[in-house]
């Protein structure tokens, strides 16, 4: 059971390119969404949370469907510097107050001058 | 101070040896965490501490043993690990459990 899938990468595409990713979830009753960026042999870090009605910052905006059960992830003016692995992260519900980070496998960009 | 640290950036064993990762975090952050990453995979969740009680234990093998001292340190015991136990080794913490996780730079392991 994949509790969290990303699209298929990798995306090669060219500086200026606006780029969209897409992440689907499994269980309803997940609680928060995140997606991450990690560089080649680097941490993940952190690059946006998610919410319902929808958040930018800067080039990139995040979209959240509970209904549907969709998270999305816009990058516009690709940079050189955006090429990384972008990860959809879910917090999910398994009873009690906890949850933890289910990634999905991440997505490979790359930018090309 | 916004960092979660770990020590050692690069570690080489043998199957025999028995050594110990660090994590540490001075954010006041109430959870930690430990993942394993191998290479073009996401990270895997071994182990969850909240309020430095052990709350998640993603049936990891006992050979890691993970010890949170107090609130700002995590250590991961190792001992007896196999080769395909290489990886890099994450921690991370949040305010509290299911919160947003930062992660440290991770400690690059190797089982000769």
């Amino acid at each position: 059971r994949k509790e969290v899938e990303q699209d298929p990468g990798p995306f090669n595409v060219p500086e200026g390119a606006t780029v969209a990713f897409n992440c689907t979830y499994s269980n309803s009753a997940s609680q928060s969404f995140f997606w991450y960026r990690q560089d080649c042999r680097k941490e993940p870090k952190l690059l946006m949370s998610v919410y319902s009605s929808g958040n930018e910052d800067g080039r990139f905006t995040a979209q959240l469907n509970r209904a549907s059960q969709y998270i999305s992830l816009l990058i516009r003016d690709s940079k050189l510097s955006d090429s990384a692995t972008y990860l959809c992260v879910v917090i999910g519900d398994y009873g009690g107050s906890q949850g933890n980070l289910i990634f999905g496998k991440g997505t490979k960009l790359s930018v090309k001058p | 101070d916004t960092e979660v640290t770990q020590t050692p950036k690069h570690l080489v064993m043998g199957m025999t040896n028995k050594k110990s990762l660090k994590c540490e975090q001075h954010m006041g952050h109430r959870a930690m965490y430990w993942y394993k990453q191998k290479a073009k995979k996401p990270p895997e969740l071994m182990f969850v501490y909240s309020y430095e009680k052990l709350s998640i234990n993603e049936s990891v093998p006992s050979r890691f043993s993970p010890e949170c001292p107090n609130s700002s340190l995590l250590n991961l015991h190792l001992h007896a690990l196999q080769p395909e136990d290489s990886a890099l080794y994450l921690c991370a913490s949040s305010q509290d459990a299911g919160g947003r996780e930062f992660f440290g730079p991770g400690t690059r392991l190797t089982v000769l």
